[in-house]
Protein backbone atom coordinates (compact mmCIF):
# COMPACT_ATOMS: atom_id res chain seq x y z
CA UNK A 1 0.00 0.00 0.00
CA UNK A 2 1.33 3.56 -1.15
CA UNK A 3 -0.11 5.22 1.88
CA UNK A 4 -3.22 7.61 1.34
CA UNK A 5 -4.11 8.49 -2.32
CA UNK A 6 -5.92 11.72 -3.85
CA UNK A 7 -6.90 12.96 -7.36
CA UNK A 8 -6.51 15.21 -9.00
CA UNK A 9 -3.48 17.05 -6.82
CA UNK A 10 -4.39 20.79 -8.70
CA UNK A 11 -7.78 21.76 -9.59
CA UNK A 12 -8.45 25.12 -11.19
CA UNK A 13 -12.21 25.90 -11.96
CA UNK A 14 -14.53 28.76 -12.48
CA UNK A 15 -16.75 30.13 -9.53
CA UNK A 16 -20.12 28.49 -10.17
CA UNK A 17 -19.03 25.25 -11.41
CA UNK A 18 -19.04 22.20 -9.41
CA UNK A 19 -16.09 20.00 -8.52
CA UNK A 20 -15.48 16.95 -7.09
CA UNK A 21 -12.46 15.30 -5.45
CA UNK A 22 -11.02 11.37 -4.70
CA UNK A 23 -9.53 10.15 -1.84
CA UNK A 24 -8.35 6.52 -1.46
CA UNK A 25 -7.48 5.78 2.02
CA UNK A 26 -4.73 3.04 3.18
CA UNK A 27 -6.63 0.08 2.41
CA UNK A 28 -6.94 -1.37 6.29
CA UNK A 29 -8.34 1.88 7.61
CA UNK A 30 -12.07 1.85 8.07
CA UNK A 31 -11.76 5.70 9.55
CA UNK A 32 -11.50 8.34 6.40
CA UNK A 33 -11.49 12.12 7.40
CA UNK A 34 -11.36 15.43 4.96
CA UNK A 35 -9.82 19.04 6.17
CA UNK A 36 -9.64 21.96 4.28
CA UNK A 37 -6.46 23.96 4.68
CA UNK A 38 -5.58 27.54 3.96
CA UNK A 39 -2.54 29.15 3.97
CA UNK A 40 -0.74 29.94 7.28
CA UNK A 41 -3.32 27.68 8.99
CA UNK A 42 -3.83 24.58 10.43
CA UNK A 43 -6.25 21.96 8.81
CA UNK A 44 -9.52 22.43 9.36
CA UNK A 45 -11.57 19.36 10.36
CA UNK A 46 -14.54 18.96 7.62
CA UNK A 47 -16.46 15.45 8.04
CA UNK A 48 -15.26 11.69 8.57
CA UNK A 49 -16.70 8.33 7.77
CA UNK A 50 -16.10 4.92 9.81
CA UNK A 51 -16.65 2.51 6.95
CA UNK A 52 -19.63 3.94 4.54
CA UNK A 53 -20.97 5.49 7.69
CA UNK A 54 -20.90 9.37 7.61
CA UNK A 55 -20.24 9.68 11.88
CA UNK A 56 -20.15 13.80 11.32
CA UNK A 57 -20.69 15.93 8.67
CA UNK A 58 -22.57 19.51 10.62
CA UNK A 59 -18.76 21.19 10.24
CA UNK A 60 -19.34 20.80 6.57
CA UNK A 61 -19.19 24.83 5.45
CA UNK A 62 -21.97 24.46 3.85
CA UNK A 63 -24.92 23.01 2.07
CA UNK A 64 -22.75 23.38 -0.67
CA UNK A 65 -20.41 20.67 0.96
CA UNK A 66 -21.06 16.87 0.52
CA UNK A 67 -19.51 13.68 0.97
CA UNK A 68 -20.01 10.23 0.64
CA UNK A 69 -17.96 7.01 0.86
CA UNK A 70 -20.61 4.43 -0.62
CA UNK A 71 -18.42 1.41 -0.24
CA UNK A 72 -16.21 1.84 2.33
CA UNK A 73 -13.20 2.13 0.66
CA UNK A 74 -12.82 5.32 -1.31
CA UNK A 75 -14.64 8.82 -1.12
CA UNK A 76 -15.45 12.06 -2.76
CA UNK A 77 -16.20 15.53 -1.55
CA UNK A 78 -18.30 17.82 -4.05
CA UNK A 79 -18.23 21.12 -4.04
CA UNK A 80 -21.22 22.75 -5.73
CA UNK A 81 -21.63 26.66 -7.13
CA UNK A 82 -18.18 26.76 -5.70
CA UNK A 83 -16.94 30.49 -5.01
CA UNK A 84 -13.51 32.20 -4.28
CA UNK A 85 -13.73 31.84 -0.97
CA UNK A 86 -13.58 28.01 -1.70
CA UNK A 87 -10.03 28.36 -2.67
CA UNK A 88 -7.55 26.25 -0.32
CA UNK A 89 -6.00 22.52 -0.19
CA UNK A 90 -8.16 20.16 0.80
CA UNK A 91 -6.74 17.33 2.59
CA UNK A 92 -8.08 13.46 3.04
CA UNK A 93 -6.78 11.41 6.02
CA UNK A 94 -7.12 8.04 7.60
CA UNK A 95 -7.11 6.20 10.12
CA UNK A 96 -8.05 2.81 11.90
CA UNK A 97 -10.17 2.64 14.59
CA UNK A 98 -11.22 -0.50 17.03
CA UNK A 99 -11.99 1.10 19.93
CA UNK A 100 -9.57 3.94 19.63
CA UNK A 101 -7.69 6.01 17.31
CA UNK A 102 -4.39 5.49 15.43
CA UNK A 103 -2.70 8.09 14.00
CA UNK A 104 -4.08 9.97 10.93
CA UNK A 105 -2.12 9.45 7.78
CA UNK A 106 -2.59 12.26 5.48
CA UNK A 107 -2.88 12.70 1.50
CA UNK A 108 -0.77 15.26 -0.67
CA UNK A 109 -3.92 16.90 -1.34
CA UNK A 110 -5.92 19.17 -3.63
CA UNK A 111 -4.93 22.16 -4.35
CA UNK A 112 -8.34 24.22 -5.30
CA UNK A 113 -8.05 27.31 -7.04
CA UNK A 114 -11.72 29.19 -8.40
CA UNK A 115 -11.00 31.60 -10.22
CA UNK B 1 -15.52 23.79 21.65
CA UNK B 2 -12.24 22.19 21.55
CA UNK B 3 -9.70 24.40 21.55
CA UNK B 4 -5.78 24.15 20.46
CA UNK B 5 -3.26 26.39 20.23
CA UNK B 6 -0.02 26.37 19.39
CA UNK B 7 2.75 28.91 20.67
CA UNK B 8 5.40 30.46 19.56
CA UNK B 9 3.37 31.24 16.09
CA UNK B 10 7.12 31.71 14.46
CA UNK B 11 9.78 30.61 15.35
CA UNK B 12 13.21 31.73 13.88
CA UNK B 13 16.61 30.19 15.47
CA UNK B 14 20.20 29.46 14.66
CA UNK B 15 21.57 26.56 14.31
CA UNK B 16 23.07 24.54 17.10
CA UNK B 17 20.12 26.19 19.30
CA UNK B 18 17.26 24.48 21.30
CA UNK B 19 14.22 25.61 21.91
CA UNK B 20 10.51 24.14 22.50
CA UNK B 21 6.76 24.54 21.04
CA UNK B 22 3.64 24.33 23.52
CA UNK B 23 0.67 22.92 22.32
CA UNK B 24 -2.27 23.51 25.06
CA UNK B 25 -5.71 22.14 23.88
CA UNK B 26 -9.05 23.10 26.26
CA UNK B 27 -10.15 19.73 27.41
CA UNK B 28 -9.62 16.16 28.48
CA UNK B 29 -8.62 14.05 25.63
CA UNK B 30 -5.27 11.51 26.27
CA UNK B 31 -4.08 11.34 22.51
CA UNK B 32 -1.73 13.97 20.86
CA UNK B 33 -0.05 13.73 17.69
CA UNK B 34 2.39 15.98 16.27
CA UNK B 35 2.87 16.70 12.54
CA UNK B 36 5.40 18.16 9.87
CA UNK B 37 4.36 20.44 6.82
CA UNK B 38 6.82 21.20 4.55
CA UNK B 39 5.70 24.18 1.84
CA UNK B 40 3.11 22.98 -0.56
CA UNK B 41 3.61 19.19 1.34
CA UNK B 42 1.19 17.32 3.08
CA UNK B 43 1.40 16.20 6.39
CA UNK B 44 3.99 13.91 7.87
CA UNK B 45 3.09 11.94 11.21
CA UNK B 46 6.09 12.72 13.71
CA UNK B 47 5.12 11.70 17.07
CA UNK B 48 1.69 9.93 19.04
CA UNK B 49 1.46 10.42 22.23
CA UNK B 50 -1.04 7.98 23.80
CA UNK B 51 -1.19 8.66 27.44
CA UNK B 52 0.05 11.22 30.16
CA UNK B 53 3.52 11.72 30.90
CA UNK B 54 4.52 10.06 27.02
CA UNK B 55 7.90 10.64 25.92
CA UNK B 56 8.78 10.35 22.43
CA UNK B 57 12.27 11.15 20.82
CA UNK B 58 13.41 11.26 17.32
CA UNK B 59 16.55 12.74 16.45
CA UNK B 60 17.02 15.63 17.41
CA UNK B 61 12.62 16.15 18.40
CA UNK B 62 11.28 15.00 21.34
CA UNK B 63 7.54 15.25 22.53
CA UNK B 64 5.95 14.78 25.84
CA UNK B 65 2.26 15.03 27.28
CA UNK B 66 1.22 16.20 30.32
CA UNK B 67 -2.95 15.48 30.38
CA UNK B 68 -3.38 16.92 33.39
CA UNK B 69 -2.09 20.15 32.54
CA UNK B 70 -3.55 19.72 28.68
CA UNK B 71 -0.27 19.97 27.72
CA UNK B 72 2.36 18.80 25.33
CA UNK B 73 5.87 20.00 24.11
CA UNK B 74 7.69 19.53 21.26
CA UNK B 75 11.41 20.14 22.08
CA UNK B 76 14.48 20.59 19.53
CA UNK B 77 17.85 20.32 20.32
CA UNK B 78 20.86 21.52 18.43
CA UNK B 79 18.93 22.28 15.30
CA UNK B 80 19.98 22.12 11.87
CA UNK B 81 18.31 23.97 8.73
CA UNK B 82 17.11 20.52 7.60
CA UNK B 83 14.50 21.12 10.75
CA UNK B 84 12.88 24.28 9.03
CA UNK B 85 8.76 23.38 8.97
CA UNK B 86 5.43 23.70 10.39
CA UNK B 87 4.81 21.83 13.00
CA UNK B 88 1.14 21.02 13.95
CA UNK B 89 -0.25 18.96 17.25
CA UNK B 90 -3.63 17.08 16.73
CA UNK B 91 -5.55 16.54 19.76
CA UNK B 92 -7.85 13.01 19.68
CA UNK B 93 -11.36 14.10 20.70
CA UNK B 94 -13.76 11.08 20.15
CA UNK B 95 -11.89 10.02 17.58
CA UNK B 96 -11.87 13.32 15.66
CA UNK B 97 -8.35 15.16 14.98
CA UNK B 98 -8.53 18.61 16.40
CA UNK B 99 -4.83 20.63 14.83
CA UNK B 100 -3.34 23.37 16.37
CA UNK B 101 -2.64 26.69 14.65
CA UNK B 102 1.00 25.64 13.37
CA UNK B 103 4.11 26.88 14.77
CA UNK B 104 6.37 28.11 11.97
CA UNK B 105 10.00 27.24 12.67
CA UNK B 106 12.99 29.06 10.73
CA UNK B 107 16.62 27.12 11.48
CA UNK B 108 19.34 29.69 10.23
CA UNK B 109 22.57 28.77 9.40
Amino acid sequence: DTGVSQDPRHKITKRGQNVTFRCDPISEHNRLYWYRQTLGQGPEFLTYFQNEAQLEKSRLLSDRFSAERPKGSFSTLEIQRTEQGDSAMYLCASSSYQGRNTEAFFGQGTRLTVV
Amino acid sequence: ELKVEQNPLFLSMQEGKNYTIYCNYSTTSDRLYWYRQDPGKSLESLFVLLSNGAVKQEGRLMASLDTKARLSTLHITAAVHDLSATYFCAVDLGGQFYFGTGTSLTVIP
